[in-house]
């Protein structure tokens, strides 16, 4: 079952790009990556999706190698309003059943990000 | 209404008291889930529901129930709460697909 390892926290400046590295060594075939963002008192936003090679929109990229056995985060010029934690959750969204760790958020990185 | 709405934003409740928490989503998504964040240790899945009618265990179940009637509602319910249940509760949906979830804004529960 997938589990996630990433960093605890993060610190990076004002206009700085910054990537986040999700490991996730025992991803299954039909399992996605997704991250969420969430700020203090609210529930968690998603921000990007992806299966593999690379995803972008508006907001992030996502950089996923062939093996999937890691993703990345990339956030362009961030600002102090990204300052947040950011959750990597691995599973498949169509297979709720048979054991709960693909919907698991795990800690997440508390990114900081300073003026 | 727009997205998830959670019912009641806070709440104290007395040790041995029954409690259902409310969740209605207007997004017409199969998939709902509860899941509970406390700190240091992330978001932790409750119970969750594939589509209406249907309902499985998540990591931490004990203590808790849900029913899933109709497609926009999915409540949770504490049936004697405790201390270690004070929490801040998130009821989240999903269209499936490989899409992500949708979060409402949280219950945020005190057991006294």
């Amino acid at each position: 079952l997938a589990k996630t390892t990433q960093p605890i926290s993060m610190d990076s400046y004002e206009g700085q790009e910054v990537n986040i590295t999700c490991s996730h060594n025992n991803i299954a075939t039909n399992d996605y990556i997704t991250w969420y963002q969430q700020f203090p008192s609210q529930g968690p936003r998603f921000i990007i999706q992806g299966y593999k090679t690379k995803v972008t929109n508006e907001v992030a990229s996502l950089f996923i190698p062939a093996d999937r056995k890691s993703s990345t985060l990339s956030l362009p010029r961030v600002s102090l309003s990204d300052t947040a934690v950011y959750y990597c959750l691995v599973g498949d969204p169509l297979n709720s059943g048979g054991g709960a760790d693909g919907l698991t958020f795990g800690k997440g990185t508390h990114l900081i990000i300073q003026p | 209404i727009a997205g998830i709405t959670q019912a009641p934003t806070s709440q104290i409740l007395a040790a041995g008291r029954r409690m259902t928490l409310r969740c209605t989503q207007d997004m017409r998504h199969n998939a709902m889930y509860w899941y509970r964040q406390d700190l240091g240790l992330g978001l932790r899945l409750i119970h969750y529901s594939n589509t209406a009618g249907t309902t499985g265990k998540g990591e931490v179940p004990d203590g808790y129930s849900v029913s899933r009637a109709n497609t926009d509602d999915f409540p949770l319910t504490l049936a004697s709460a405790v201390p270690s249940q004070t929490s801040v509760y998130f009821c989240a949906s999903s269209e499936g697909l490989g899409r992500g979830y949708t979060f409402g804004s949280g219950t945020r529960l005190t057991v006294v």
